[in-house]
């Protein structure tokens, strides 16, 4: 058990529809990271929050989106979803930023688009 | 961005074997973690080790930044081994995060 949680735990939506995703972090950490993984690959970073703040995006359009809360949870939003978008999302939390951090992540979200 | 592979993709192994996954990185680093992914997804840390040998039980790992690769070593397999193993890579960061970079994984199987 990493303490970091994520709701749901399964989702199906309809291509153009919007999502929320939501991920608590372990008591303690004040960063969030997100990541999508497609079905036989390995993980990839969509983005990054730590104090409320985008602090750093991977290769991911407009369209995917996210909050930190206060409280260091965090949000991941996704509009006008496309079928490639289904895959397992994952958040992971760490204390701090710069590269140097062990990342915990979430047992994640499996994400259906039909 | 940086470059991960890992080796082999695809592993079989009776109950009791050990072995050796490796996985390497095409720029310096300043966080490097192997992970386990089970059936249901879930990543479980395995390391933290941007440098040095690292041992937990009947795992253990050893990442030579110099020349840009980590092993990681099981030994006495058991069929609770199986699944997908994740090295994950990540540099410094300068105008902000770039994220953990994870090569494709090796895919093991513990036969009993």
């Amino acid at each position: 058990e990493t303490g970091v949680t994520q709701s749901p735990t399964h989702l199906i939506k309809t291509r153009g529809q919007q999502v929320t995703l939501r991920c608590s972090s372990q008591s303690g950490h004040n960063t969030v990271s997100w990541y999508q993984q497609a079905l036989g690959q390995g993980p990839q970073f969509i983005f990054q929050y730590y104090r409320e703040e985008e602090n750093g995006r991977g290769n991911f359009p407009p369209r995917f989106s996210g909050l930190q809360f206060p409280n260091y949870s965090s949000e991941l939003n996704v509009n006008a979803l496309e079928l490639d978008d289904s895959a397992l999302y994952l958040c992971a939390s760490s204390l701090g930023t710069g590269g140097r951090e062990t990342q915990y992540f979430g047992p994640g979200t499996r994400l259906l688009v039909l | 961005g940086i470059q991960v592979e890992q080796s082999p993709p695809d592993l079989i192994l009776q109950e009791g074997a050990n072995s050796t996954l490796r996985c390497n990185f095409s720029d310096s680093v300043n966080n490097l973690q192997w992970f386990h992914q089970n059936p249901w997804g879930q990543l479980i840390n395995l390391f933290y080790i941007p440098s040095g040998t690292k041992q937990n039980g009947r795992l253990s790992a050893t990442t030579v930044a110099t020349e840009r690769y980590s092993l990681l070593y099981i030994s006495s397999s058991q069929t609770t081994d199986s699944g997908v193993y994740f090295c994950a890579v990540e540099r410094l960061a300068g105008g902000g995060a770039d994220g953990l970079t994870f090569g494709k994984g090796t895919h093991l199987i513990i036969q009993p």
